[in-house]
């Protein structure tokens, strides 16, 4: 699966958008692109994913680049309760596991 | 249930014993996987059940680890004599769709400590 390139730490105001960037340069025609967060002492959460074109649904976006080489995710109107380890994942369709990276540490500021 | 559920949510134990760690996935996923988090780390992938199917065991990091799961449904992920670097968050998760093309559904995980 490709390597991903993740900001360590962001920080947003509360309220505003978020964009969390990804680099993806060696990614594959096959693999998609997967977002998952990782809140304090919880579980990862899947948040949404996508393989050329951008996709949107009640959590985030996803903007794909045309080259695919890079990706963004965006919160629309962030709030403190996403405040959480962001991780951008490239996998195959069918592959057996997610590679979990150090993602970005994304600390939403009221 | 509406969610993956794992057990116990914290278990501390001491050197050397055995320990199970239960997960039931959301009724009707097919697919169930084991991760394990160190503090401060990322996910390492151990097992990944899909279906009938044999279950890929490669990340399992010593022949102390095992698990099983029945009927399709619960698994248990055993550790036998236990070490100190095994101390970590165990994950399971479980999917609908084969092998997770629509994502993963993760439990909160249980907290091992050995002491």
């Amino acid at each position: 699966d490709a390597k991903t390139t993740q900001p360590t730490s962001m920080d947003c105001a509360e309220g505003r958008a978020a964009n969390l960037p990804c680099n993806h340069s060696t990614i594959s025609g096959n693999e998609y692109v997967y977002w998952y967060r990782q809140i304090h002492s919880q579980g990862p959460q899947y948040i949404i994913h996508g393989l050329k074109n951008n996709e949107t649904n009640e959590m985030a976006s996803l903007i794909i680049t045309e080259d695919r080489k890079s990706s963004t995710l965006i919160l629309p109107h962030a709030t403190l309760r996403d405040t959480a380890v962001y991780y951008c994942i490239v996998r195959v369709a069918y592959g057996n596991q997610f590679y979990f990276g150090t993602g970005t540490s994304l600390t939403v500021i009221p | 249930g509406a969610g993956v559920s794992q057990s116990p949510s914290n278990k501390v134990t001491e050197k050397g014993k055995d320990v199970e760690l239960r997960c039931d996935p959301i009724s009707g996923h097919t697919a169930l996987y084991w991760y394990r988090q160190s503090l401060g780390q990322g996910l390492e992938f151990l097992i990944y059940f899909q279906g009938n199917s044999a279950p890929d065991k490669s990340g399992l990091p010593s022949d102390r680890f095992s698990a099983e799961r029945t009927g399709g449904s619960v698994s248990t992920l055993t550790i036998q004599r236990t070490q100190q670097e095994d101390s970590a968050v165990y994950l399971c998760a479980s999917s609908l769709t084969r092998q997770g093309i629509d994502g993963y559904t993760f439990g909160s995980g249980t907290r091992l400590t050995v002491v």
